[in-house]
């Protein structure tokens, strides 16, 4: 079966420094990837999708950036992090095809 | 732009009662519409997933449908227990169907035992 895993779980940085979360997937080979943002009071936000290595698509402005360096690895990163920054960030993959997508457990991160 | 809203944004109802909650898109062309469920601090759960050519899709005590025309979709869920105390999540998806979902801001449930 297939699983997807996301890390750290729960994260604190100060404004400034840098963000790297990771997100892997396994059971499966070519899945599309996606990285979301839920922030306080908001609904679910789409940041960047993928549909295979090195292909990367972003769908808001902002101070992320993600990279797909393997097929079942996506990572999300910053080189400075802001307030705004902070939320629950949550990774997902979907088969080929538009298929139900599968989240994993999110990473709640705080910026101080 | 895909805009998702649903109401209402809270409810608190007994155990057992019958309970509908709504969905509306405001693009009707979408290539599938997904509900989840979300517990607090935690990930979310597929419940159910329709493609825009079906018009509804059932597990269990719940029940989704689809109308895709007017924009817009119900979750049923029967015989409710205190354990479907969660936030109940519509996403839509578009495109081609790689494409992102475009989310609500959920219905934030309540099972008074």
């Amino acid at each position: 079966s297939q699983t997807i895993h996301q890390w750290p779980a729960t994260l604190v940085q100060p404004v400034g420094s840098p963000l790297s979360l990771e997100c892997t997937v396994e059971g499966t080979s070519n899945p599309n990837l996606y990285w979301y943002r839920q922030a306080a009071g908001r609904g679910l936000q789409l940041l960047f999708y993928s549909v295979g290595i090195g292909q990367i698509s972003s769908e808001v402005p902002q101070n992320l950036s993600a990279s797909r360096p393997q097929d079942r690895q996506f990572i999300l990163s910053s080189k400075k992090l802001l307030l705004s920054d902070s939320g629950f960030y949550l990774c997902a993959w979907s088969s080929q095809g538009g298929q139900p997508q599968h989240f994993g457990d999110g990473t709640r991160l705080s910026i101080l | 732009k895909q805009e998702v809203t649903q109401i209402p944004a809270a409810l608190s109802v007994p155990e057992g009662e019958n309970l509908v909650l709504n969905c509306s898109f405001t693009d009707s062309a979408i290539y599938n519409l997904q509900w989840f469920r979300q517990d607090p601090g935690k990930g979310l759960t597929s419940l159910l997933l329709i493609q825009s050519s079906q018009r509804e899709q059932t597990s269990g005590r719940l029940n989704a449908s689809l109308d895709k025309s007017s924009g817009r979709s119900t979750l049923y869920i029967a015989a409710s227990q205190p354990g479907d105390s969660a936030t109940y999540l519509c996403a839509v998806g578009s495109g081609g169907g790689a494409d992102g979902l475009t989310f609500g801001k959920g219905t934030h449930l309540i099972i008074q035992p």
